[in-house]
């Protein structure tokens, strides 16, 4: 079983839309969620950290949390095409390892 | 840009061959990382580094060896390496005991 598990996609989301990239991971200790944006030919940059149960919203940007599913989810608003990338989410587990999905690819369509 | 550099961008190499790849950060950060990643593959943790010490080895081949000579510069000695060894390596920092990692922008290498 992989530690952090991504639907590969792609994704695809008109202009405007919602998109809703998901993940789930497998060490139910786990306590630290992150979603990082890789656009072709680039190095991963961070989007947004959580840590709590919950929604945390940053900008057009919602990090989701729920660690009795072990799911984690980033919400997109208003997508736009600037957005289509890659999309990565990770997880630090109870053994302090830092593992990543292999992420989900996000088209917006203008 | 985020602060990290990685040299050189592009590396091609055969796999009789020596380079080391190199990483500065200048984000006053005291822990460091080197990463692989490969097509179709999640982004795999190779070594971490912290306050210059070695903390993390994750059964990372021998032909790949660390170096770390301070907090700022990290460096990956490659040698005798593998066709499948070809992929993006990332180098990243972060402040101990902080989790937000800043990634440099990877050397893209292929070994024939």
């Amino acid at each position: 079983q992989k530690e952090v598990e991504q639907n590969s996609g792609p994704l695809s989301v008109p202009e405007g839309a919602i998109a809703s990239l998901n993940c789930t991971y497998s060490d139910r200790g786990s306590q630290s969620f992150f979603w990082y944006r890789q656009y072709s030919g680039k190095s991963p940059e961070l989007i947004m950290f959580i840590y709590s149960n919950g929604d945390k919203e940053d900008g057009r940007f919602t990090a989701q949390l729920n660690k009795a599913s072990q799911y984690v989810s980033l919400l997109i608003r208003d997508s736009q095409p600037s957005d289509s990338a890659t999309y990565l989410c990770a997880v630090r587990n109870t053994g302090n390892q830092f593992y990543f999905g292999t992420g989900t690819s996000l088209t917006v369509i203008p | 840009e985020t602060g990290v550099t990685q040299t050189p961008r592009h590396l091609v190499m055969g796999m009789t061959n020596k380079k080391s790849l190199k990483c500065e950060q200048h984000l006053g950060h005291n822990a460091m990382y080197w990463y692989k990643q490969s097509a179709k593959k999640p982004l795999e943790l190779m070594f971490v580094y912290n306050f210059k010490e070695q903390t993390e080895n994750n059964s990372v081949p021998s032909r790949f060896s660390p170096e770390c000579p301070n907090s700022s510069h990290l460096f990956l000695h490659l040698h005798t390496l593998q066709p499948e060894d070809s992929a993006l390596y990332l180098c990243a920092s972060s402040q101990a005991g902080r989790e937000t990692q800043y990634f440099g922008p990877g050397t893209r290498l292929l070994v024939l």
